[in-house]
């Protein structure tokens, strides 16, 4: 069975960094390209960032770039997010999604929370 | 930038009854690369169609999608009470992924 276990969310002041982590198991995670997308509270869902199978291919979108760091470590079967210089508009949950086919997420996590907040 | 609009905002229908949301692209998008999502309060989306029209495994025969270039549409043929939650549409274009706004299916 397929599982995306998200962690490492919490409460961080404006300005802070936090590193979510994401634990893959059930299927050959060092295959498939994977993505962090996340929902502030009471909204719809944004794309953060794309990583392929390998590492060597790296999206952001521009809400975020230069202020977050995919990356994965397939001998660890694992995806991370370091977010660094956050502000009160990144809260949100956070999702890790693996990529099926050419562009659709087919498994989810249940997300980790992030609240940016003095 | 490829933006996604969803219409209406949210649908008020009975069991039983058809449900038609609607997805614009603001430019042409490749079928291969459009997906919709349904989102259940509390819970991690799920995927429904990829590829504009594919059903997803597991995902019942009355969930259908088509379309092409800068519209598509996802149809429920007859609502159950567990069809009821939100649903959002995907696209890749450009090193880029985006999700329209979401439809918000409500029982009437």
């Amino acid at each position: 069975e397929v599982q995306l276990v998200e962690s490492g969310g919490g409460l961080v002041q404006p300005g802070g960094s936090l590193r979510l982590s994401c634990a893959a198991s059930g299927f050959t995670f060092s295959s498939y390209e994977m993505n962090w997308v996340r929902q502030a509270p009471g909204k719809g869902l944004e794309w953060v960032s794309y990583i392929s199978s390998s590492g060597s291919t790296i999206y952001y979108a521009d809400s975020v770039k230069g202020r977050f760091t995919i990356s994965r470590d397939n001998a660890k079967n694992s995806l991370y997010l370091q977010m660094n210089s956050l502000r009160a508009e990144d809260t949100a949950v956070y999702y890790c999604a693996r990529v099926f086919g050419v562009a659709t997420f087919d498994y989810w996590g249940q997300g980790t929370l992030v609240t940016v907040s003095s | 930038e490829i933006v996604l609009t969803q219409s209406p905002g949210t649908l008020s229908l009975s069991p039983g009854e058809r449900a038609t949301l609607s997805c614009r692209a603001s430019q042409s998008v490749s079928s291969s690369y459009l997906a919709w999502y349904q989102q259940k309060p509390g819970q991690a989306p799920r995927l429904l169609i990829y590829g504009a029209s594919s059903r997803a495994t597991g995902i019942p025969d009355r969930f259908s999608g088509s379309g092409s270039g800068t519209d598509f549409t996802l149809t429920i043929s007859r609502l159950e009470p567990e069809d009821f939650a939100v649903y959002y549409c995907q696209q890749y274009g450009s090193s880029r992924f985006t999700f329209g706004p979401g439809t918000k299916v409500d029982i009437k």
